[in-house]
């Protein structure tokens, strides 16, 4: 089983559509969780962490439920600029430790 | 903001050869350094942790006779592709944890790298 598990896509949507996005992680231990957004052939960007209590960051929402070990990232009004590739992130600590990637969920935005 | 400088960030190099990749913290120390690999339409994976003054700590399955790291100061740490193969074709991108109050990670551009 792998450690983070995202579906790939592609999400196709319409601009100002709402989409939402589930990733789910295989260590309980996990401590930290974010979303990364990749354009192609870029670095990845960090878009918000995710906290247990949920958090708004403008048009974006994370969730987490440790009890199932799910994280999910909803976008609002969807942007054409927000085609890209979005990364479920956990950490095993907060500390040092690298970061463990998803596959990412391809979203590309229609005009 | 935490920058890391990364170059090159393509190459395209015959089979045999060896490239070598920097990641440079630019104004911030990089104790550890963390080597990724991305090949296309799959995630990034980690290759190496580097620490600055020690050996890196190499993930199963990479070969660290092959992919060679070195960070000799706080600053600069290199990855080496020896011998590369077209199989070794892909994007390699170095992230650094920033001791900022924040203590995110800050990653490089990336380098594309092409064997032929």
């Amino acid at each position: 089983r792998k450690e983070v598990e995202q579906d790939p896509g592609p999400f196709n949507v319409p601009e100002g559509a709402t989409v939402a996005f589930n990733c789910t992680y295989s260590n309980s231990a996990s401590q930290s969780f974010f979303w990364y957004r990749q354009d192609c052939r870029k670095e990845p960007k960090l878009l918000m962490s995710v906290y247990s209590s949920g958090n708004e960051d403008g048009r974006f929402t994370a969730q987490l439920n440790r009890a199932s070990q799910y994280i999910s990232l909803l976008i609002r009004d969807s942007k054409l600029s927000d085609s890209a590739t979005y990364l479920c992130v956990v950490n095993l600590s907060s500390g040092n430790t690298p970061l463990v990637f998803g596959k990412g969920t391809r979203l590309s935005v229609i005009a | 903001g935490a920058v890391v400088s990364q170059h090159p960030s393509w190459v395209i190099c015959k089979s045999g050869t060896s490239v070598k990749i920097e990641c440079r913290s630019l104004d911030f120390q990089a104790t550890t350094m963390f080597w990724y690999r991305q090949f296309p339409k799959q995630s990034l994976m980690l290759m190496a942790t580097s620490n600055e003054g020690s050996k890196a700590t190499y993930e199963q399955g990479v070969e660290k006779d092959k992919f060679l790291i070195n960070h000799a100061s706080l600053t600069l740490s290199t990855l080496t592709v020896t011998s590369a193969h077209p199989e070794d074709s892909s994007f390699y991108i170095c992230s650094a944890r920033t001791a900022h109050v924040f203590y995110g990670y800050t990653f490089g551009s990336g380098t594309r790298l092409t064997v032929v």
